[in-house]
């Protein structure tokens, strides 16, 4: 069955940066994309941006564009979020979703990784 | 991109029906047949329920249905059991490789 399995919990000061992993595993991996999504403490769901594993093209939301980068990993069928210049109102739990290209959705999801941003 | 606008919460009594209401622009739901909802219970990772505005995942309850007319989508959910306590998110293409999710609904189930 599919399975989206993402790196522990980070803590991280101000300023440094954070890459979360997301290992895919039970279908074709290039056939997708992969879709990063952040929820902070008691709030809602952010879509961070769009990667495709098939080429590589990514989509960036207007909100991260300049501090985030997507990439995969196709040997070892891993989405990878990097995140620059953390702020203290990024700390939140960072999702990956694999994303349906005709359809447009989510339809697996990793577990979740926390990430603590504080001095 | 503005998020798309839910409720904040809704609640009903077991065995009734309630419906959560997601509007958008005509940038995002009202040009895209392509709004998805999802449930999340706390702690836990969402979980996609519809997709295509109205399509349900292959073996999910027909207890979840979606609907949408122009710029405003909608989740009713029939039947209310106690386990659909949850918060829902509706989501929306907006193009060019854009997604924008709603502000979320907590439901509660009385």
């Amino acid at each position: 069955q599919v399975q989206l399995v993402q790196s522990g919990v980070e803590v991280k000061k101000p300023g440094a940066s954070l890459k979360v992993s997301c290992k895919a595993s039970g279908d074709t991996f290039t056939i997708y994309g992969f879709s990063w999504v952040r929820q902070a403490p008691g709030q809602g769901l952010e879509w961070m941006g769009w990667i495709s594993a098939y080429n590589g093209h990514t989509n960036y939301a207007q909100n991260f564009q300049g501090r985030v980068t997507l990439t995969t990993d196709t040997s070892t069928t891993t989405a990878y979020m990097e995140l620059r210049s953390l702020r203290s109102d990024d700390t939140a739990v960072y999702y990956c979703a694999r994303t349906i290209a005709a359809s447009r959705h989510f339809d697996y999801w990793g577990q979740g990784t926390l990430v603590s941003v504080s001095s | 991109q503005s998020a798309l606008t839910q409720p904040a919460s809704v609640s009903g009594s077991p065995g009734q029906s309630i419906t959560i209401s997601c509007t958008g622009t005509s940038s995002d739901v009202g040009t895209y047949n392509l709004v998805s909802w999802y449930q999340q219970h706390p702690g836990k990772a969402p979980k996609l329920m519809i997709y295509e505005v109205s399509e349900r995942p292959s073996g999910f309850s027909d207890r979840f249905s979606g609907s949408k007319s122009g710029n405003t989508a909608s989740l009713t959910i029939s039947g209310l059991q106690a386990d659909d306590e949850a918060d829902y998110y509706c989501c929306s293409y907006a193009g060019s490789n854009n997604w924008v999710f709603g502000g979320g609904t907590k439901l509660t189930v009385l």
